[in-house]
């Protein structure tokens, strides 16, 4: 099983409203990453947790917050957005071996996110 | 700002005939380097991996070359097919960088003509 899964596939949401984005892997990976891509963009680097621990933040604004609460399970809680932030959000995972150097990323298919 | 780029983005191709994508990077400390392909409406899917202590490696109708001299990379697809329509990223990382911290390129578009 090489698959990432993200639901939902679409969401629509109100600036007021709060709503979570979930990816699963079941690859055993120990890395899991969320990246965000605006049309014909590439993607752009969110968070990674690394062994359920976040390792990297790209300044990212308090109106995502990620949580890992397993190995395999990966969220995006969403507050408070904007409508600049609408775009498919990506979530990937990698196993995590030797240190990320040679470490193989997988994607998921994508939330497409519209905030009105 | 970005280590690696792509000048931007269509190459058509006819059908059966060979495709190359070109991506240069500017960080002579990159180990790892990969190619996705994004079809619309669709996540990135990995398509094939080198690393830096190679300068070529072939997957099924496709190659990759690494030029370290040069930092070039590109993506060779065989005999392209209209299932080969897609956005096509290079990807970098190195040793020293930001744990999983892939630097995409901007992306070049193929469309395949039947």
């Amino acid at each position: 099983d090489t698959e990432v899964t993200q639901t939902p596939k679409h969401l629509v949401m109100g600036m007021t409203n709060k709503k979570s984005l979930k990816c699963e892997q079941h690859m055993g990976h120990r890395a899991m990453y969320w990246y965000k891509q605006k049309a014909k963009k590439p993607p752009e680097l969110m968070f990674v947790y690394s062994y359920e621990k976040l390792s990297i933040n790209e300044s990212v604004p308090s109106r995502f917050s990620p949580e890992c609460p397993n190995s395999s399970l990966l969220n995006l809680h969403l507050h408070a957005l904007q409508p600049e932030d609408s775009a498919l959000y990506l979530c990937a995972s990698s196993p995590a071996n030797r240190g990320f150097s040679t470490d193989t990323q997988y994607f998921g298919p994508g939330t497409r996110l519209t905030v009105l | 700002g970005e280590s690696v780029g792509l000048h931007l983005p269509t190459l058509s191709v006819q059908e059966g005939d060979n495709s190359i994508i070109n991506c240069a990077y500017s960080n002579s400390a990159s180990d790892y380097f990969i190619w996705y392909k994004q079809e619309s409406g669709k996540g990135p899917q990995f398509i094939i991996d080198i690393r830096s202590n190679m300068d070529k490696r072939q997957g099924q109708r496709v190659t990759v070359l690494l030029n370290k001299t040069v930092k070039h990379l590109s993506l060779q697809i065989a005999a392209t097919q209209p299932g080969d329509s897609a956005v096509y990223f290079c990807a970098e990382n190195y040793y020293g960088g930001s744990q999983g911290n892939l630097i995409f390129g901007k992306g070049t578009k193929l469309s395949v003509k039947p």
